[in-house]
């Protein structure tokens, strides 16, 4: 049992560069989540989905974008990555009412 | 506006000694609050959950206190042991409505167990 699963682990980008971090859940959970840890700012909501089609904005998500086309996946993208965008990305996953699962975390560089 | 904060950054015990890390919170639509911990180069992963219906719950080693009219829990470790040494984060959500789905989380505690 995978949990959940993202993808990439590491990435270093230059500044205006795009990407798309992949997260995939395989347990049915209908929340799914992406945060952002930088030092001493514990973990920041960027988005969020309640169920396939669906997306929310969270504390921080101006330079990012989310699509879930698909109950399983949770994709995050950066349409111009910025210095300001280096951080350690995690994905979660729920249901109502549960805790939370995680992913193991993507850092990403943006030089 | 933080709506969970944990005011200690770092905290350090011996080991066989008791850990407490604190955690308030001020959304008072709150009424679900959880344990993480987390490893360097890991994911948080879960560790204990308490509802507002109870102002306790205990597992193992573990145990959380919350006090609703303080918005104030607390993670008690007995004994903590070398291998307890993380991060540890508050978290909070409601149990309705739109609070229900966003998972709040406070900047952390680096708990360091000397042995």
């Amino acid at each position: 049992n995978a949990g959940v699963t993202q993808t990439p682990k590491f990435r270093v980008l230059k500044t205006g560069q795009s990407m798309t971090l992949l997260c995939a859940q395989d347990m049915n959970h209908e929340y799914m989540y992406w945060y952002r840890q930088d030092p001493g700012m514990g973990l920041r909501l960027i988005h969020y989905s309640v169920g396939e089609g669906t997306t929310a904005k969270g504390e921080v998500p101006d330079g990012y974008n989310v699509s879930r086309l698909k109950k399983q996946n949770f994709l995050l993208g950066l349409e111009s990555a910025a210095p300001s965008q280096t951080s350690v990305y995690f994905c979660a996953s729920k249901q109502p009412n549960t805790e939370a699962f995680f992913g193991q975390g993507t850092r990403l560089t943006v030089v | 506006d933080q709506q969970v904060k944990q005011n200690s950054p770092s905290l350090s015990v011996q080991e066989g000694r008791i850990s407490i890390l604190n955690c308030d919170y001020t959304n008072s639509m709150f009424d679900y609050f959880l344990w993480y911990k987390k490893y360097p180069a890991e994911g948080p992963t879960f560790l204990i959950s308490i509802s507002s219906i109870k102002d306790k719950n205990e597992d193992g080693r573990f145990t959380v206190f919350l006090n609703k009219s303080a918005k104030h829990l607390s993670l008690h470790i007995v004994p903590s042991q070398p291998g307890d040494s993380a991060v540890y984060f508050c978290a909070a959500s409601g149990s309705s409505g739109g609070s229900n789905y966003k998972l709040t989380f406070g900047k952390g505690t680096l708990l360091t167990v000397n042995p």
